[in-house]
């Protein structure tokens, strides 16, 4: 079955560069979250999409944006990145936003920071 | 307090026994509960999901739910090597939000 599907899997940037994070979601799922995982710690919820509207706000910092297309893929954008930005960042998408609705996870960006 | 508490391990299980790992929450408007399975640098799995109070079983896993008590278990029967990973608790009211998760270890 298709899964979530994150790109680039690595990312390497330097402090004050952007990065740019993308994830197409489950066919059919409308529904995309984005968390970010430091070592050690547990995912934590950034910001969420429903139908291309954001749908929910996290702890995500003023330096980063999102977006859900048309087409549902999303962006994580990033600027000013921060040493303290170095982590793993999923995207998981849901078929809907209902609680009920579990979220698969894609295989995660991971980023690093010099 | 974090919303949803685990004690974060390692719990060690010889192969083969039943491993019991728990989780707590705080709000009580929560209505959906899922443990996922992390390998190391990998991604969140999800392998359970239960939204009524009592248990549901799927092959090896058993999830356990306690409303009342704000509780939530998964146990795994049988228990292999390959079963050592970190259990994350999960838990949405609208938000789903993990807990820290527990390192479970299966010893041959």
């Amino acid at each position: 079955a298709a899964g979530v599907i994150q790109s680039p899997r690595h990312l390497i940037k330097e402090k004050r560069e952007t990065a740019t994070l993308k994830c197409y979601p489950i066919p059919r799922h409308d529904t995309v979250y984005w968390y970010q995982q430091g070592p050690g710690q547990d995912p934590q919820f950034l910001i969420s999409f429903y139908e291309k509207m954001q749908s929910d706000k996290g702890s995500i910092p003023d330096r980063f944006s999102a977006q859900q297309f048309s087409d549902y893929h999303s962006e994580l954008n990033m600027s000013s990145l921060e040493l303290g930005d170095s982590a793993l960042y999923f995207c998981a998408s849901s078929a809907g936003r209902s609680s009920n609705q579990p979220q698969h996870f894609g295989d995660g960006t991971r980023l690093s920071i010099l | 307090q974090k919303e949803v508490e685990q004690n974060s391990g390692p719990l060690s299980v010889p192969e083969g026994a039943i491993a019991s790992l728990n989780c707590t929450y705080s709000d009580r408007g929560s209505q959906s509960f899922f443990w996922y399975r992390q390998y190391s640098g990998k991604s969140p799995e999800l392998i359970m999901s239960i939204y009524s109070n009592g248990d549901k079983e799927d092959g090896r896993f058993t999830a356990q739910l306690n409303k009342a008590s704000q509780y939530v278990s998964l146990l795994i029967r049988d228990s292999q090597p390959s079963d050592s990973a970190t259990y994350l608790c999960a838990v949405k009211a609208d938000k789903l939000i993990f807990g820290t998760g527990t390192r479970l270890q299966v010893f041959p």
